[in-house]
């Protein structure tokens, strides 16, 4: 059974700070994704990585794949109240489409 | 329009009761979802309907029963609930972009609380 493990499980942080927040397993992934989620509705989507090595940027967010396919990382660039959410990281490793989501990270910006 | 749209929102309901739960999707994806978030956040997948056809059932108490009358449509029928059946269910929905590449969109969830 695959496991993602998300680090750190909460991050507060004052409004202009950096943060970054990781997702990491043992297995390969064929996708990963970012998702938000804020309290009461679903998670929405943010960005898919595909390719090992692979960077994607999202305005401040900015979104890596590992080389092998087992890692990524979130990395937030002077984080405004509105990035507070709960960000999940979800792997995809068969054909039909079967996501397993790590744990999550709360993420809190304070003004 | 809302793409994933789940009902209702919120159930309360006493414990051995039968409940549903709707859910429809009009992006014209393939596959559907249910997922139950529990009160630490952590969403595991429970089932997973392809075109109707159901591919993923996870360990699931038999008192949970999906149903795909049609590939926008997938509903979550509850059995004789349970205090620990509380939690908040998100149908969802993807379409493959390429091989082992998806992208899952969610409905708002349903809180379900048993009492």
């Amino acid at each position: 059974t695959q496991l993602l493990e998300q680090s750190p499980q909460f991050l507060s942080i004052q409004e202009g700070e950096n943060l970054t927040v990781y997702c990491n397993s043992s297995s390969v992934f064929s996708s990963l994704q970012w998702y938000r989620q804020e309290p009461g509705e679903g998670p929405v989507l943010l960005v898919t990585v595909v390719t090992g090595g692979e960077v994607k940027k999202l305005k401040r967010l900015t979104f890596q794949f590992g080389d092998a396919r087992k890692d990524s990382s979130l990395h937030i660039t002077a984080a405004q109240p509105g990035d507070t959410g709960l960000y999940l990281c979800a792997g995809a490793s068969d054909s039909w489409g079967k996501f397993q989501f790590g744990a999550g990270t709360q993420v809190v910006v304070t003004p | 329009d809302t793409a994933v749209s789940q009902t209702p929102k919120y159930l309360v309901t006493q414990m051995g009761n039968d409940k549903s739960i709707k859910c429809e999707q009009n992006l014209g994806h393939d596959t559907m979802y249910w997922y139950k978030q529990d009160s630490k956040k952590f969403l595991k997948i429970m089932f997973s309907y392809n075109n109707k056809e159901l591919i993923i059932n996870e360990t699931v108490p038999n008192r949970f029963s999906p149903k795909s009358p049609d590939k926008a449509h997938l509903n979550l029928h509850i059995n004789s609930l349970e205090l620990g059946d509380s939690a908040v269910y998100f149908c969802a929905s993807s379409q493959d972009i390429s091989w082992g590449v998806f992208e899952a969109f969610f409905g708002q969830g349903t809180r379900l609380t048993v009492v």
